[in-house]
């Protein structure tokens, strides 16, 4: 069973550009979670989708935004960016409700 | 509001010894999950164990094992005669039930390394 994957692994981005990063989830999973991790700040939630729909929202500004499609696939988006951002994005998958969470190698992204 | 802690930034000990790592939580919640999580160099993380708030039963799941507590809301977890490979960031996590999906409050983590 092929687990979750995140694309891409790596990104060097300007400031004050965007980014779409991309989660294929296991198949079957309809949840779909992001989190940013950062030295600073740990782990932290950003959003969750489960069937297209945006069910809980971290404390972020709206320069983040997401999306899941039908198959379950979801995208990420980072608008404007900024130094701050750089970080580990990490993809989770689920079955939903309180089961726990397969998650993928994550994308590094490098703001400069 | 909820929140996790995990006092131990890192912890180094030499291969075969156990080793257990601390996790506290916060939640106002008489409904919740707990999950502890480990973040190889690759980067994914793993999950180990999950564990619902009725449930203080402890368990020994291989070389791991864990001790629930919701009297002193601690959820530690166990690591019996250490090897090489486990070394990695380990990640204590609190999930509340509620209506409005998964989300997850991850500890700031414990670094073990595991000498030969």
């Amino acid at each position: 069973k092929a687990g979750v994957t995140q694309t891409p692994r790596y990104l060097i981005k300007t400031r004050g550009q965007q980014v779409t990063l991309s989660c294929s989830p296991i198949s079957g999973h309809r949840s779909v979670s992001w989190y940013q991790q950062t030295p600073g700040q740990g782990l932290q939630f950003l959003f969750e989708y489960f069937s297209e729909t945006q069910r809980n929202k971290g404390n972020f500004p709206g320069r983040f935004s997401g999306r899941q499609f039908s198959n379950s696939r979801s995208e990420m988006n980072v608008s404007t960016l900024e130094l701050g951002d750089s970080a580990l994005y990490l993809c989770a998958s689920s079955l939903g409700g309180r089961t726990e969470a397969f998650f993928g190698q994550g994308t590094r992204l490098t703001v400069v | 509001a909820q929140k996790v802690t995990q006092a131990q930034t890192e912890i180094s000990v030499v291969e075969k010894e156990d080793v257990t790592l601390d996790c506290v939580y916060e939640t106002r919640d008489t409904t919740y999950y707990l999950f502890w999580y480990k973040q190889p160099p690759s980067g994914e993380l793993v999950f180990l164990i999950r564990r619902n708030s009725f449930d203080e039963q402890n368990e020994i799941s291989g070389r791991y094992s864990w001790n629930f507590q919701k009297s002193t809301s601690s959820f530690n977890f166990t690591i019996t005669a250490s090897q090489v490979v486990d070394s990695a960031v380990y990640f204590c996590a609190l999930s509340v039930a509620d209506n409005y999906g998964q989300n997850f409050v991850f500890g700031p983590g414990t670094r073990l390394s595991v000498l030969p």
